[in-house]
């Protein structure tokens, strides 16, 4: 199946910086790529995805990009604000030994520092 | 509005004693799924549905049953409840299980004493 490692697990940054978070995946055939945020109390919710056809997406503050050769894909969060503090997780699509879904990655709590 | 519903929200409970935690969507989705989530251990799925009648045990699955009558509902039951089933519980629910975002319920916080 599908292991996905993420790092850091912690990342504590000034309000206005940028925040990277990076994950690796072992599956040379995953095609797709999601970031999920949860902020305290609350469920994860998708902030943004990338299919395997292209390298990078953007939206607003937040960008995903993706380099298949080396299976790893990272979160870029510009421009810090008070709200990005929360727990972020990556995944990528698994199928195989009864199993199907997605796998995640044990998650960075980001901290934003004023 | 399109959601994913879990009840109940917070269950303390003790050793043995069975329990059924409710999951449903209104999103017409074929792929359900529970997972758990505990701390440095990310969301680790229990159980996932591809359609009615069908299920099948994802990573961590003992200890836990999961049945899929309608397509709406799919529901998590602890038959016989113990202590590191201590967690955060998330029911989601997506169009396919690979490619499209898993929208995820509100989550059930258990305490098995």
């Amino acid at each position: 199946g599908e292991n996905v490692e993420q790092h850091p697990s912690t990342l504590s940054v000034q309000e206005g910086d940028s925040a990277v978070i990076k994950c690796t995946y072992s599956d040379s055939a995953s095609n797709y790529f999601p970031w999920y945020k949860q902020e305290l109390g609350k469920r994860p919710q998708l902030i943004i995805d990338i299919r395997s056809n292209v390298g990078e997406k953007k939206d607003q503050r937040i960008a995903v990009t993706l380099n298949k050769t080396a299976k790893h894909f990272s979160l870029h969060i510009t421009e810090t604000q008070p709200e990005d503090s929360a727990v972020y997780f990556c995944a990528a699509p698994y199928s195989g030994g009864g199993a199907d879904g997605l796998t995640f990655g044990k998650g960075t709590h980001l901290i934003i520092q004023p | 509005e399109a959601q994913v519903t879990q009840n109940p929200r917070y269950l303390i409970t003790v050793t043995g004693k069975k329990l059924t935690v409710t999951c449903s969507q209104n999103m017409n989705h074929e792929y359900m799924s529970w997972y758990r989530q505990d701390p440095g251990l990310g969301l680790r799925q229990i159980y996932y549905s591809m359609n009615v009648e069908v299920t099948d045990k994802g990573d961590v699955p003992e200890g836990y049953k999961v049945s899929r009558k309608e397509k709406r509902n799919f529901p998590l039951i602890l038959e016989s409840p113990s202590p590191n089933q201590t967690s955060l519980y998330f029911c989601a629910s997506s169009f396919r299980p690979r490619a499209y975002e898993q929208y995820f319920g509100p989550g059930t916080r258990l305490t098995v004493t």
